[in-house]
């Protein structure tokens, strides 16, 4: 089966720099997503790694290790509108190949 | 690119009665589609997915069924609604390797 594990909550300061971990399980990776939602919105793209290394994209980074079962997204010079909920989804090419989400972390940016 | 209808936005239904949310998709032609389900401060759970017309593959049981009877038009229906059916309804659709979701619809179930 697959399970996806990140933290529930997250605080930061507005500026600084904030990592979210996300650990997971599956049979058959293929890749790695993370997914900016807001709340009462849809979530929206942010991150994909299907490689072990690190992303950038402006501000925001994705790390992937296949061999840990583990990624994290790295937003940088964190602004008020960042704070949202941060999902990690899994990609597995088992059965069709469903991308399966976290619970996802939600973050606070405080002044 | 994509770009995904979800109508309506919001719907409040009785326990009891009958659901169909439609969700249609611009771009891409012969789309994999989705319909996810998130509970208020939840995950998204997967419900269904459908890599062709007609074709339906259901990830959890329940009383929620989908049809595709066009190539980018996703429904999902319910005969009877229960309680446990409240949530944020989310349509997605898939362009290479990332999924892309439409505005959702917010049922409440009373």
């Amino acid at each position: 089966g697959q399970n996806i594990d990140q933290p529930t909550e997250m605080t930061a300061t507005e500026g600084a720099i904030v990592q979210i971990n996300c650990t997971y399980q599956t049979s058959g990776f293929n890749g790695l997503f993370w997914y900016q939602q807001h709340a009462g919105e849809a979530p929206t793209f942010l991150s994909y790694n299907v490689l072990d290394g690190l992303e950038e994209k402006g501000r925001f980074s994705s790390f992937l290790s296949r061999s840990k079962g583990y990624s994290y997204l790295l937003l940088k010079e964190l602004q008020m509108k960042d704070s949202a909920s941060y999902l990690c989804a899994v990609r597995d090419n088992t059965g069709g190949f469903k991308t399966i989400f976290g619970a996802g972390t939600r973050l606070f940016v405080k002044a | 690119s994509q770009t995904i209808h979800q109508w309506p936005a919001t719907l409040v239904q009785p326990v009891g009665s009958p659901l169909s949310l439609e969700c249609t998709v611009e771009g891409t032609s012969n789309p994999n589609l989705y319909w996810y389900r998130q509970a208020a401060g939840r995950g998204l759970q997967l419900l269904f997915y459908s890599v062709g017309i007609g074709q339906i593959s259901s990830e959890v049981p329940q009383n929620l069924s989908a049809s595709r009877p066009q190539d980018r038009q996703f429904i999902l229906s319910s005969k009877k609604l229960l309680l446990s059916d409240s949530g944020f309804y989310l349509c997605a659709s898939r362009v290479q390797e990332t999924q892309y979701f439409g505005p959702g619809t917010r049922l409440l179930v009373l």
